[in-house]
């Protein structure tokens, strides 16, 4: 089993919808929780940062974590085409600065 | 600041040939990294330095794979000898210490897609 599971897509909704996007993970430890954003032949760009449990917004886009659950959610509310872009959530026991561990990411279509 | 500064860009080598990919992290990061991209198994941490010292390389494949990093502003990832299985891209990230959360997030360079042919 991965450390991080992610499902795997694609994923693809019409303009506007709210769309959820999700990873699980086996290490207890990770305390710290991200979602990168990655677009086609770019760098991934950090989105959200969550410590700990709980949920955090930012706009359009929120990110909830449960720990008791090991079980990440972003939400992106009003999907526009402009965040047609691939999700990576990420993890880390001691830091958003230190060694961190990737999903695989998903890839979002979203159709004007 | 430009970012994070990754050459080439794209790379095309014949097996068997050394494979130099360099970095330039952002000024007053401390931390750098080097990950591996493929389809199949996504992003892997190979090495990361903390202050130029290599803290991490557990993720390096094999004794193929060598990265330095002798100052803070550069470090590079070498293949020697070159395989079609190490196409894949590559990016290098840095990140600047201490607590807190999007400040210290990393900052990804845009990659140098590598096919070895």
């Amino acid at each position: 089993q991965k450390e991080v599971e992610q499902d795997p897509g694609p994923l693809s909704v019409p303009e506007g919808a709210i769309v959820s996007l999700n990873c699980t993970y086996s290490n207890s430890a990770f305390q710290y929780f991200m979602w990168y954003r990655q677009y086609s032949r770019k760098g991934p760009e950090l989105l959200m940062y969550t410590y700990s449990s709980g949920n955090k917004e930012d706009g359009r886009f929120t990110a909830q974590v449960d720990k008791s659950s090991k079980y990440i959610s972003l939400f992106i509310r009003d999907s526009q085409p402009s965040d047609s872009a691939t999700y990576l959530c990420a993890m880390s026991v001691s830091g958003a600065n230190s060694k961190l561990t990737f999903g695989k990411g998903i890839t979002l279509s979203v159709r004007p | 600041d430009a970012g994070v500064i990754q050459s080439p860009r794209h790379e095309v080598t014949e097996m068997g040939q050394e494979v130099t990919l360099r970095c330039k992290p952002i000024s007053g990061h401390d931390y750098l990294f080097w990950y591996r991209q493929t389809m199949m198994r996504g992003l892997e941490l190979l090495i990361y330095f903390n202050n130029n010292v290599p803290i991490d390389d557990s993720g390096m494949p094999e004794d193929r794979f060598s990265a330095k990093m002798p100052n803070a502003s550069f470090s590079t990832l070498k293949i020697q000898p070159s395989e079609p299985r190490d196409s894949a891209v590559y990016f290098c990230a840095s990140s600047k210490g201490g607590t807190g959360g999007y400040n210290y997030g990393y900052t990804f360079g845009s990659g140098t897609r590598l096919t070895v042919v």
